[in-house]
C-alpha cells in the first residue's frame, strides 16, 4: 500500500525559504521508472506542478519556479524534499506530493497516489 | 496560466451524462502524451480517475470514461450521482515546456 506524507512550516514569511518533505512508504524511490512530485493548489484555484525526481536522480522543474526551486531525494529515508527560496504571499497553497509510476516511458505516467496536502501560507 | 483549456463548470441531473472536455496543442495532447484525470473532492487531495487516456485504476466506477482525440481529451460521466460533485482536473505533458501540466479544472454540479 503506497502512502506519502507533506511536512513543513504552515506559516513562512516573505523573502524565507520554505522547506517541505514527503515521507513515503509502499515503494521505493530506487526502482527504475519510479519518480515523486509536487504540486501545489492556491486557495480556490487549479492545480500547479512544481517539481519531480526521478529513481535516478534526474529532475524537472516548472519553468516559470526553476530559478526558486531545488528536489532531492533521501532513497535510504523514504524521504523527497523541496525547498523554494523567497516565497512571496502569492505562494500561499496546499502542497502535494505524490507518486508517480513507470507508465508508457518515463515521461507521461500519471501521478496515481498523493499525500494529504499541507497548507503552507506566507504572511509576515 | 495553464497550457490546457478545461470549461469552469458543467451540471446534470441524476441520472444524466455529462463530459469535460480538456483542449491541448500540439506540443502536448496533439503530441501523443497521454493525457490523466483526476477527480478532487471538497477539501480532499485529488484521486487519480483516468490514467493514459482511457484506463480506470481499480476502484473508480465503469460510470467514468475517457478517450482523446487530436489536441484535445474528454471525460465523461455517465449516470451521474451526488457524489460525483467534485473538480475534475486533466493532466498531460507538454514538450515545448519541458513541463507536466495540469488543466484549468471544471467544477461539476449534480443538480
Amino acid at each position: 500500500q503506497i502512502t506519502l506524507k507533506e511536512s513543513g512550516p504552515t506559516l513562512v514569511k516573505p523573502t524565507q525559504t520554505l522547506t517541505l518533505t514527503c515521507t513515503f512508504s509502499g515503494f521505493s524511490l530506487s526502482t527504475s521508472g519510479v519518480g515523486v512530485g509536487w504540486i501545489r493548489q492556491p486557495p480556490g484555484k487549479a492545480l500547479e506542478w512544481l517539481a519531480l525526481i526521478y529513481w535516478d536522480d534526474a529532475k524537472r522543474y516548472s519553468p516559470s519556479l526553476k530559478s526558486r526551486l531545488t528536489i532531492t531525494k533521501d532513497t535510504s529515508k523514504n524521504q523527497v524534499v523541496l525547498t523554494m527560496t523567497s516565497v512571496d504571499p502569492v505562494d500561499t497553497a496546499t502542497y502535494y506530493c505524490a507518486h508517480r509510476p513507470f507508465f508508457r516511458g518515463v515521461i507521461t505516467g500519471p501521478f496515481d497516489y498523493w499525500g494529504q496536502g499541507t497548507l503552507v501560507t506566507v504572511s509576515s | 496560466q495553464s497550457v490546457l483549456t478545461q470549461p469552469p463548470s458543467v451540471s446534470g441531473a441524476p441520472g444524466q451524462r455529462v463530459t469535460i472536455s480538456c483542449t491541448g496543442s500540439s506540443s502536448n495532447i496533439g503530441a501523443r502524451f497521454d493525457v490523466h484525470w483526476y477527480q478532487q473532492l471538497p477539501g480532499t487531495a485529488p484521486k487519480l480517475l483516468i490514467y493514459g487516456n482511457s484506463n480506470r485504476p481499480s476502484g473508480v466506477p465503469g460510470r467514468f470514461s475517457g478517450s482523446k482525440s487530436g489536441t484535445s481529451a474528454s471525460l465523461a460521466v455517465t449516470g451521474l450521482q451526488a457524489e460525483d460533485e467534485a473538480d475534475y482536473y486533466c493532466q498531460s505533458y507538454d514538450s515545448s515546456l519541458s513541463a507536466y501540466v495540469f488543466g484549468t479544472g471544471t467544477k461539476v454540479t449534480v443538480l
